[in-house]
């Protein structure tokens, strides 16, 4: 089983749609969760950061985060073509150790 | 500017050859680590550094070494018995502990063995 798990798509929304990314996670005891936009042939840029259960907000993306239930998740609101680009989930485990699932590719059709 | 950074940004092996992928990072973090990413995959730990002078090995360490000699420096060497190197190698840096613990990355070298 892997540690971080995510949905390869790709996930095919209409630009202004509500994109729904998804990820679930084998550790119980991990306490740090984010989510990185990797735009084709460009390094990991970090968009959320989540450690408590519920929703955080910032701008159109809102992650939410369920530990009962080891989920995550990313809403990207609005989407824009710009938005387009693989979407990683990455959960901290203990010893500073990051694990990333395999990302879902976004696609935003004008 | 604060950052990381990775140097070459393109690089070329030949066989049996020993390369060296530089990353250096002024974030003042204590935590650097390198990552391989194959096409359409996700990252996969090569090593990590919680702190100079220490560092462990991550999930594909074979074929690979590292030292963490100062703390914004964390060179990485792909040896000639890392059979398939070719890949996209990523540095990142972290805090240690507490929030704020996010983990950036640098830009990214591309090793391409001819």
């Amino acid at each position: 089983q892997k540690e971080v798990e995510q949905n390869s798509g790709p996930l095919s929304v209409p630009e202004g749609a509500i994109a729904s990314l998804n990820c679930t996670y084998s550790d119980r005891v991990s306490q740090s969760f984010f989510w990185y936009r990797q735009y084709s042939g460009k390094s990991p840029e970090l968009i959320m950061s989540i450690y408590s259960n519920g929703d955080k907000e910032d701008g159109r993306f809102t992650a939410q985060l369920n530990k009962a239930s080891q989920y995550v998740s990313l809403l990207i609101r609005d989407s824009q073509p710009s938005d387009s680009a693989t979407y990683l989930c990455a959960v901290k485990h203990n010893f500073n150790k990051f694990y990333f699932g395999s990302g879902t590719k976004l696609n935003v059709k004008p | 500017d604060g950052g990381i950074t990775q140097s070459p940004k393109y690089l070329f092996r030949k066989e049996g050859q020993n390369v060296t992928l530089s990353c250096e990072q002024n974030l003042n973090h204590d935590a650097m680590y390198w990552y391989r990413q194959d096409p359409g995959q996700g990252l996969r730990l090569i090593y990590y550094s919680q702190i100079v002078n220490d560092f462990q090995k991550g999930d594909i360490a074979e074929g690979y070494s590292v030292s963490r000699e100062k703390k914004e420096s964390f060179p990485l060497t792909v040896t000639s018995a890392q059979k398939n190197p070719t890949a996209f190698y990523l540095c990142a840096s972290s805090s240690r502990t507490g929030g704020g613990d996010e983990q950036f990355f640098g830009p990214g070298t591309r090793l391409t063995v001819l």
